[in-house]
């Protein structure tokens, strides 16, 4: 099984909804991250969380909220999708070592009409 | 200026060759520096980490640091079609997160 999953794999949505990406992992690490990324653009940091109970904003966390329920599950919502919010979304994982490596799950595409 | 740089390609490479990647970072406390390879369509994976000046290598890759210029470099010998894809340069500084490149686009044709 992956160590790192997120639901749902494709997703397809209007102007103005609610929608929430999942993300668990079961490698049993504190950190946890949340990237878009667009053509040409690379990968951007919208929220990370070093525990449980830290939450922090990325570069890029306007339209965006999280919540870590647990360890292993980090969810991010868009509260009300507009079409600038459609890429392709990453969650990753790291154990916070100094030579820390960071995990990626498979992604999940988001088109926003 | 970006903080990190990367030459958005496509570098393309006959099949053989050494493909050399190269990466300039802004943030000057940044002590671990990282290639990830992506395939198209696909999530990145790490490939290398280099900490020390110098040259460090694994297989057929070698990373190379240089924190008095702020620049990495990843060289990929013997390149395979199958090494064809986005290298994506990523130091950690003092915020102790990676910050990515915006990858190169490596082509290696037969």
């Amino acid at each position: 099984d992956a160590d790192v999953t997120q639901t749902p794999r494709n997703r397809i949505t209007k102007t103005g909804k609610r929608i929430m990406l999942e993300c668990s992992q079961t490698k049993g690490h504190d950190r946890m991250y949340w990237y878009r990324q667009d053509p040409g653009l690379g990968l951007r940091l919208i929220y990370y969380s070093f525990d449980v109970k830290d939450i922090n904003k990325g570069e890029i966390s306007d339209g965006y909220s999280v919540s870590r329920q647990a360890q292993a599950k980090f969810s991010l919502s868009l509260e009300s999708a507009i079409p600038n919010q459609t890429a392709l979304y990453f969650c990753a994982t790291s154990d916070g070592s100094p030579q820390e490596t960071q995990y990626f799950g498979p992604g999940t595409r988001l088109l926003v009409l | 200026q970006k903080e990190v740089e990367q030459n958005s390609g496509p570098l393309s490479v006959p099949e053989g060759a050494i493909a050399s990647l190269n990466c300039t970072y802004s943030d000057r406390v940044s002590q671990s520096f990282f290639w990830y390879r992506q395939y198209s369509g696909k999530s990145p994976e790490l490939i290398m980490s280099i900490y020390s000046n110098g040259d460090k290598e694994d297989g057929r890759f070698t990373a190379q640091l240089n924190k008095a210029s702020q620049y990495v470099s990843l060289l990929i010998r013997d390149s395979q079609p199958s090494d064809s894809a986005t290298y994506l340069c990523a130091p950690r500084g003092g915020s102790y997160i990676p910050t990515f490149g915006r990858g190169t686009s490596l082509i290696v044709h037969p």
